[in-house]
């Protein structure tokens, strides 16, 4: 069974830390990215990754860094977490082409106090 | 530019109705393809259904169908006697052009069926 997987469900963090989300998926994607979740505002796309070492800019960027190392790892980060930065963090996964859509991860709340 | 709207945003009905969820969507590219995905309480988006731009055939899976109608650059999702576990929030999604297999959400509806 195909699957990407997110290291946590749920998070809590304090203000001004460092927070790495991970995200690994074992279908030999090239493409991977990250969205944040919250109520009213859909899905936005953070960044994302069309292959190793490689990274584009989403939607909403700022605050936000990225790394992908090794194909199958795709890792968020957070400078210094911020009270605004607590949503529903979602990895995707696919393969090039339109035509393949998007395998999600299950998603990581985090809560930043 | 391209973009998917979904202008419903919350929908409730009560178990065994038939409901419908809207989307509209924009692109220039002649090839293209779109998606439903269902997102429950649990979190995870899961796949429900792809369509390319050349097939406008509609499509049956049990209690759900999709309409694709090119003419009104819509492809909308009726769900048939609903039940609870439809209770879910569901977007939909384009991929166009050259965006390597980006996907363009629309904004999400989300349903609740109640008993």
């Amino acid at each position: 069974d195909v699957k990407v997987t997110q290291s946590s469900r749920y998070l809590v963090k304090r203000t001004g830390e460092k927070v790495f989300l991970e995200c690994v998926q074992d279908m030999d994607h090239e493409n991977m990215f990250w969205y944040r979740q919250d109520p009213g505002l859909g899905l936005r796309l953070i960044y994302f990754s069309y292959d190793v070492k490689m990274k584009e800019k989403g939607d909403i960027p700022e605050g936000y860094s990225v790394s992908r190392e090794k194909k199958e790892r795709f890792s968020l980060i957070l400078e210094s977490a911020s009270t605004n930065q607590t949503s529903m963090y979602l990895c995707a996964s696919s393969a090039t082409g339109g035509y393949y859509g998007y395998t999600f991860g299950s998603g990581t709340r985090l809560t930043v106090v | 530019a391209q973009k998917v709207t979904q202008a419903q945003t919350e929908i409730s009905v009560v178990e065994k109705e038939d409901v419908t969820l809207d989307c509209v969507y924009e692109t220039r590219d002649t090839t293209y393809y779109l998606f439903w995905y269902k997102q429950p309480p649990s979190g995870e988006l899961v796949f429900l259904i792809r369509r390319n731009s050349f097939d406008e055939q509609n499509e049956i899976s049990g209690r759900y169908s999709w309409n694709f109608q090119k003419s009104t650059s819509s492809f909308n999702f009726t769900i048939t006697a609903s039940q609870v576990v439809d209770s879910a929030v569901y977007f939909c999604a384009l991929s166009a052009g050259n965006q390597g297999g980006k996907l363009i959400f629309g904004q999400g509806t989300e349903l609740s069926v109640k008993p």
